[in-house]
């Protein structure tokens, strides 16, 4: 009930592309889910998060789409660029629970 | 510039040894955490620690202790109990309080640790 599952484990995108990364959760009582953000030998930085009360949020070219009765939650990454190569985990979380997190996907965005 | 600053960057046990991995904060969090992350696994919790001279076992604590003395340090200690100790090692904080849930977390830039 805590697992959350994401995909890709990896994903090649060319540079101006659409990066998608997919998370599924079981646990209907979850009501945070973050994303973050991990570079090569770095710790992981929160990127954007979202509450189930609204279906999508945007930062700059970052994008949560969020589909509770499907139970999943996407990021969606416009204009891909090299720079945002790197290692992505959702999480969630709810009152009394700590953050659960997605397996990771690690993202290449070719030049 | 405020952060957390985790050391060694990298360490190397020998069978049999126990090895402390030291985690230090000046963001004034009251929340720490320890986490182990492996390849193709995410981050799985190890311990994590509400307030000085409290702290709470995560999903997969066995094999691990800590310690919560001051507010700024939380330092975790690999035992020989472990049994696959090799692994990446963060560290995070958080502002605390009773409901850790949905707070943001600051990271460290992790301890990789071996065995010789």
């Amino acid at each position: 009930q805590q697992q959350v599952k994401q995909s890709p484990q990896s994903l090649i995108v060319q540079k101006g592309g659409i990066s998608i990364i997919n998370c599924a959760y079981e646990n209907t009582a979850f009501d945070y889910f973050p994303w973050y953000q991990q570079f090569p030998g770095k710790g992981p930085a929160l990127l954007i998060a979202i509450r189930p009360d609204v279906s999508e949020k945007k930062e700059g070219r970052f994008t949560i789409s969020f589909n509770k009765s499907a139970k999943q939650f996407s990021l969606h990454i416009m204009d891909s660029q090299p720079g945002d190569s790197a290692t992505y985990f959702c999480a969630a979380s709810n009152a009394g629970n700590m953050l659960t997190f997605g397996g990771g996907t690690r993202l290449m965005v070719k030049p | 510039d405020g952060g957390i600053t985790q050391s060694p960057k990298y360490l190397f046990r020998k069978e049999g040894q126990n090895v402390t991995l030291s985690c230090e904060q000046n963001l004034n969090h009251d929340a720490m955490y320890w986490y182990r992350q492996d390849p193709g696994q995410g981050l799985r919790l190890i311990y994590y620690s509400q307030i000085v001279n409290d702290f709470q076992k995560g999903d997969i604590a066995e094999g691990y202790s800590v310690s919560r003395e001051k507010k700024e340090s939380f330092p975790l200690t690999v035992t020989s109990a472990q049994k696959n100790p090799t692994a990446f090692y963060l560290c995070a904080s958080s502002i605390g309080g009773a409901d850790l849930s949905n707070q943001p977390q600051h990271f460290g830039d992790g301890t990789r640790l071996s065995i010789l």
